[in-house]
């Protein structure tokens, strides 16, 4: 079982709505991610946490917000989507910065989301 | 700039079959990670390998070696004698010294037919 809880597994919400996906770790992780994943391509980085603070936005539209309330949790607020936002949402830990890092990104299983 | 490329799309072979994935990437880093991840169906990625700049020892871990040569840069990924519950996608990834990104390559579909 991944030590990466996602949550919800699957959501379909309309272009209006506001939805959250939510991400939890209890590997004492300091480092935090979100991912996207379109069908038949690689995970493509959206955002970085470390210790809590915001510390990479690969340009991403601000249709989607991230939040760290604390160093187990990851949320990503949703709203105003469009179609093509579709795609797996992934949330993945890693230790973080510092001696003895060794830098394995752990994966959550991922929230399936589709726009109508 | 780094990248990372997965030559192989797609890869079909029967059980038992021995099967190369093949992972080349391009880094002015020094120092750097390379990692083989695992993509079943369910969607998560698992951690399979990961190997600094400076290890050039290639490991075995059961039926899954790597072949890490810094001269071609290249890090290919052997199954031997596969099994049905290999298939998936595999990802190959570089990641900087920080951690803080990770590239991935465009992933390599096994398909291990009984």
């Amino acid at each position: 079982d991944t030590e990466v809880t996602q949550t919800p597994k699957h959501l379909v919400m309309g272009m209006t709505n506001k939805k959250s996906l939510k991400c939890e770790q209890h590997m004492g992780h300091r480092a935090m991610y979100w991912y996207k994943q379109k069908a038949k391509k690689p995970p493509e980085l959206m955002f970085v946490y470390s210790y809590e603070k915001l510390s990479i936005n690969e340009s991403v539209p601000s249709r989607f917000s991230p939040e760290c309330p604390n160093s187990s949790l990851l949320n990503l607020h949703l709203h105003a989507l469009q179609p093509e936002d579709s795609a797996l949402y992934l949330c993945a830990s890693s230790q973080g910065g510092g001696a003895g890092n060794t830098g394995e990104l752990f994966f959550g299983e991922g929230s399936r989301l589709t726009v109508l | 700039a780094q990248k990372v490329t997965q030559a192989q799309t797609e890869i079909s072979v029967v059980e038992k079959e021995d099967v190369t994935l093949d992972c080349v990437y391009e880094t002015r880093d020094t120092t750097y990670y390379l990692f083989w991840y695992k993509q079943p169906p369910s969607g998560e990625l698992v951690f399979l390998i990961r190997r600094n700049s400076f290890d050039e020892q290639n490991e075995i871990s059961g039926r899954y070696s790597w072949n890490f040569q810094k001269s071609t840069s290249s890090f290919n990924f052997t199954i031997t004698a596969s099994q049905v519950v290999d298939s998936a996608v595999y990802f190959c990834a570089l990641s900087e010294n920080n951690f803080n990104k990770f590239y991935f390559g465009s992933g390599t579909k096994l398909n291990v037919k009984p």
